[in-house]
């Protein structure tokens, strides 16, 4: 059965530019977040949609948006890219609209640089 | 401000000793912990959980301890393996309900043979 999968697995914008990561959630999974990875720090979320709606927003400006499809698989946008939004994209689902209990499942995510 | 805190980048364990990755948290509303282990390339792996009704948890070699009074926790890793060596990341959530993760920055353990 496969996992989380990201697309792409790395990618190189140029400042300015806009970028959309997507994501295909465990087949059955409800729910999908993204979370930003920056070197030498832990992930920190940006967004959690379930059902196609979103239920939880980080602390992020406006550039940052995403939505859920109908077989719940997600894209992340970022506009008017910066430098400081290089970074590890992940990606997690879990069944339900919280996934603290089932332990949320990450995919591998996608490297993000900025130049 | 960072709501969970693990001080030690990094962690070096003989084989076949005792690993103890600790993490430190401030929100004191936190009611669900989880420790998430990560290699290169891959991303992060659920390992255990512990609820704040419970002060240990225990999964195969791997323990998580709960000191809520010190809002302290503790992954114990007996016996270490070399495969056990990866970044490991403490996270905290809020509420049941909760729908997001507070990570730690990590701390790197390397299993020496």
């Amino acid at each position: 059965d496969a996992g989380v999968t990201q697309s792409p697995t790395h990618l190189i914008k140029t400042r300015g530019q806009q970028v959309t990561l997507r994501c295909s959630p465990i087949s059955g999974h409800k729910s999908v977040s993204w979370y930003q990875q920056v070197l030498g720090q832990g992930p920190q979320f940006i967004f959690q949609y379930y059902e196609k709606e979103e239920r939880g927003r980080g602390n992020f400006p406006d550039r940052f948006s995403a939505r859920q499809f109908p077989n719940y698989s997600s894209e992340l946008n970022v506009n008017a890219l910066l430098l400081g939004d290089s970074a590890l994209y992940l990606c997690a689902s879990s069944p339900e609209a919280t996934g603290i209990y089932y332990g949320y499942t990450f995919g591998s995510g996608t490297r993000l640089t900025v130049v | 401000d960072q709501q969970v805190k693990q001080n030690s980048p990094s962690l070096s364990v003989q084989e076949g000793r005792i690993s103890i990755l600790n993490c430190d948290y401030t929100n004191s509303m936190f009611d669900y912990f989880l420790w998430y282990k990560k290699y290169p390339a891959e991303g992060p792996t659920f390992l255990i959980s512990i609820s704040s009704i419970k002060d240990k948890n225990e999964d195969g070699r791997f323990t998580v301890f709960l000191n809520k009074s010190a809002k302290h926790l503790s992954l114990h890793i007996v016996p270490s393996q070399p495969g056990d060596s990866a970044v490991y990341f403490c996270a905290a959530s809020e509420g049941q309900g909760a729908q997001k993760l507070v990570f730690g920055q990590g701390t790197r353990l390397t299993i020496n043979p």
